[in-house]
């Protein structure tokens, strides 16, 4: 009963290049949430996303960065033309249905941690 | 905007008794949530309050005051392995959860 499976757990890029994040949610939960974590800061909500739907963007930058989660396959967060500013460690969690239907639990993945040069 | 503090760290000894505390300023409130991180690890899910009160679970507890933007999170009897981050989460409508920075607690021996 495999958790939420999160690769690469780290990625080093270059300015200016591109880093793509995968996100497997736990067997049955078709919600998927990406958060940011910056060293002595708190998890940032990101974006919410069902299969083939972006539900909340708002905590996205507008530029540079994309969500998607796929009728098959994994939910990817893109970011495009990384700069020094976007090394962070990402989060997945997912929940089986809306949160605002049980007590709302998240299942965290381990995090992908992104280090940009 | 969400506004939710928690003291960035705490030590205690091992059998010892430590209180987290949290508050909270958010445009909503559906839910108070603490996780726990170990470092490098995903956060784990420890409890939820979304009414006022204590809720019990074993050596942990987590306390609510809706009234007084208040939380709690009570670990008993510390054991090394409770060293981490426990983190204090409000969810504010129907899915968001904001978080508070975290605090760091180490145990000693």
């Amino acid at each position: 009963n495999a958790g939420v499976m999160q690769n690469p757990r780290h990625l080093v890029r270059r300015r200016g290049q591109e880093a793509r994040l995968r996100c497997s949610p736990m067997k049955g939960h078709s919600h998927v949430y990406w958060y940011r974590q910056l060293p002595e800061e708190g998890l940032k909500f990101m974006v919410y996303l069902q299969k083939e739907n972006i539900i909340d963007e708002s905590g996205m930058p507008k530029e540079r960065f994309s969500a998607e989660f796929p009728k098959e396959g994994p939910s990817i967060l893109r970011i495009q033309q990384v700069v020094r500013g976007d090394s962070a460690a990402y989060f997945c969690a997912s929940s089986p249905i809306n949160l605002a239907q049980n007590t709302g639990e998240l299942f965290f993945g381990e995090g992908s941690r992104l280090t940009v040069l | 905007g969400q506004n939710i503090d928690q003291p960035t760290e705490m030590t205690a000894t091992e059998g010892a008794i430590v209180q987290i505390n949290c508050t909270y300023q958010t445009s909503g409130f559906n839910g108070l949530f603490w996780y726990q991180q170990h470092a490098g690890e995903a956060p784990t899910f420890l409890s939820y309050n979304v009414l006022d009160g204590l809720e019990e679970k074993g050596r942990f507890s987590s306390f609510l005051s809706r009234s007084k933007g208040y939380s709690y999170l009570l670990l008993k009897e510390l054991q090394m392995k409770d060293s981490a981050s426990y983190l204090c989460a409000v969810r504010d409508g129907d899915y968001k959860l904001s978080f508070g920075a975290g605090t760091t607690v180490t145990v000693r021996a």
